[in-house]
């Protein structure tokens, strides 16, 4: 099984500061890396696909890179609506979600 | 409008048997696998398994094998989800999602149901 490991699991960052999340994969998966947003009691968003392909009406604050084992997933100015939840997910070989990452206001 | 529409909350008592619903519209059901994913209280998500209504191939995460069935009716364009003796720990928020690409069942989630909320207490 490939096994995703997701960095820090809790963030505190304020409105327009610059943040980064990091996922690393046990094996190479490529690039078949996807991130997502989910706020309490919502089904998880998509932001970004193939690693660092943002997925249309996302804005454009968020980006992704990384390819092979290791992954980021970097917010460029925080806005109030950013403050949630992110998840990565490999899907080169079967799924497997990181453990997420809590993003709250500092 | 394309969308999943998952069944409703479920109150259920350890032992009894349960059967979810993702009904997809709005695109050709037969075409694309749809994956479920669990999410347990406070915690992560985590890939259950995956079906594709078109032959209904089925795929299971090895957590989940044995413990749950995947199966679907192309008919009624749903997917489903069931436990034969549910227990106190599948309390949990069920997702079903599907896939960006028609016909692959590994792709990123571009399309996922609101969730069906399950508890299972005596």
């Amino acid at each position: 099984d490939i096994q995703m490991t997701q960095s820090p699991s809790t963030l505190s960052a304020s409105v327009g500061d610059r943040v980064t999340i990091t996922c690393r994969a046990s094996q190479s998966i490529d690039n078949g890396l996807a991130w997502y947003q989910q706020k309490p009691g919502k089904a998880p968003k998509l932001l970004i696909y193939k690693a660092s392909s943002l997925e249309s009406g996302v804005p454009s604050r968020f980006s992704g890179s990384g390819s092979g084992t290791e992954f980021t997933l970097t917010i460029s100015s925080l806005q109030p609506d950013d403050f949630a939840t992110y998840y990565c997910q490999q899907y080169n070989t079967y799924y497997t979600f990181g453990q997420g990452t809590k993003l709250q206001i500092k | 409008e394309v969308q999943l529409v998952q069944s409703g909350v479920e109150v259920k008592e350890p032992g009894q048997s349960l059967k979810i619903s993702c009904k997809g519209s709005g695109y050709t059901f037969t075409s694309y696998w749809i994956a479920w994913v669990r999410q347990m209280p406070g915690k992560g998500l985590e890939w259950m398994g995956i079906i594709y209504p078109g032959d209904s191939d089925t795929r299971y995460s090895p957590s989940f094998q044995g413990q749950v069935t995947i199966s679907a009716d192309k008919s009624f364009s749903t997917a489903y989800l069931q436990w034969s003796s549910l227990r106190a720990s599948d309390t949990a928020m069920y997702y079903c999602a599907r896939p960006a690409a028609a016909g692959s069942p590994y792709w990123y989630f571009d399309l996922w149901g609101r969730g069906t909320l399950v508890t299972v207490s005596s």
